[in-house]
């Protein structure tokens, strides 16, 4: 089985400032790991997977993660964001199928 | 840029009620799946579904929950007999392969009273 843990529900920044949206996982198998937003009234949307290779992984939107295995983690980055970055944050893992979700992070830009 | 379509976007009905939600997945992909989002919960998978079969189902899929593709581009999640704990978010995702991206729709809000 597999587990999610988003370490921070709320996220407060200001416009034009960094962000660190942190995840850390659990699984007795090798999985793969996504990062997903969700903006207000509408679906998920893939801001970035890791599947293998590389473990800094570049997303859309100018958003990066960093997959650590020792510590599995995979931690998601902005070095400035925008106001339109306000949105739900989803971290998930999947084995093969199905994607086991975190509970959400909930980043609010400020001016 | 082609995208998951789900129908209704949002629906009322009453306890005890069959529910049909709809959804159409991108044309080229084969696998497909259904998760539930209770208001202030986590997304939670449901089913998945490949070659017309049930992949994989998770503990919450009972016996009141079906899923059909039924015409080779809906793909349908009947709840037999709503109850008001199934009120919830349904994303319907699409897939080419079974590690690949998903691709969600935005949702049909349920709410059973």
């Amino acid at each position: 089985a597999q587990s999610v843990t988003q370490l921070d529900s709320q996220v407060p920044v200001f416009e034009e400032a960094p962000v660190e949206l942190r995840c850390n996982y659990s699984s007795s198998v090798s999985v793969y790991l996504f990062w997903y937003v969700q903006y207000p009234n509408q679906g998920l949307q893939l801001l970035l997977k890791y599947l293998s290779g590389s473990t800094l992984v570049k997303g859309i939107n100018g958003f990066e993660a960093e997959f650590n295995k020792s510590q599995t983690s995979f931690h998601l980055r902005k070095p400035s964001v925008h106001i339109s970055d306000t949105a739900e944050y989803f971290c998930a893992v999947s084995p093969y199928y199905k994607l086991s979700f975190g509970a959400g992070t909930t980043v609010t830009v400020r001016a | 840029e082609p995208e998951v379509t789900q129908t209704p976007s949002h629906q009322v009905t009453q306890m005890g009620q069959e529910v049909i939600l709809r959804c159409v997945p991108i044309s080229n992909h084969l696998y497909f799946y259904w998760y539930r989002q209770i208001l202030g919960q986590k997304v939670e998978f449901l089913v998945s579904f490949y070659n017309n079969e049930i992949s994989e189902k998770s503990e919450i899929f009972d016996d009141q929950f079906s899923v059909e593709r039924p015409d080779g581009s809906n793909f349908t999640l009947k709840i037999r007999s709503t109850k008001l704990e199934d009120s919830a978010m349904y994303f319907c995702a699409s897939a080419t392969g079974g590690a690949s991206e998903q691709y969600f729709g935005p949702g049909t809000r349920l709410t059973v009273t």
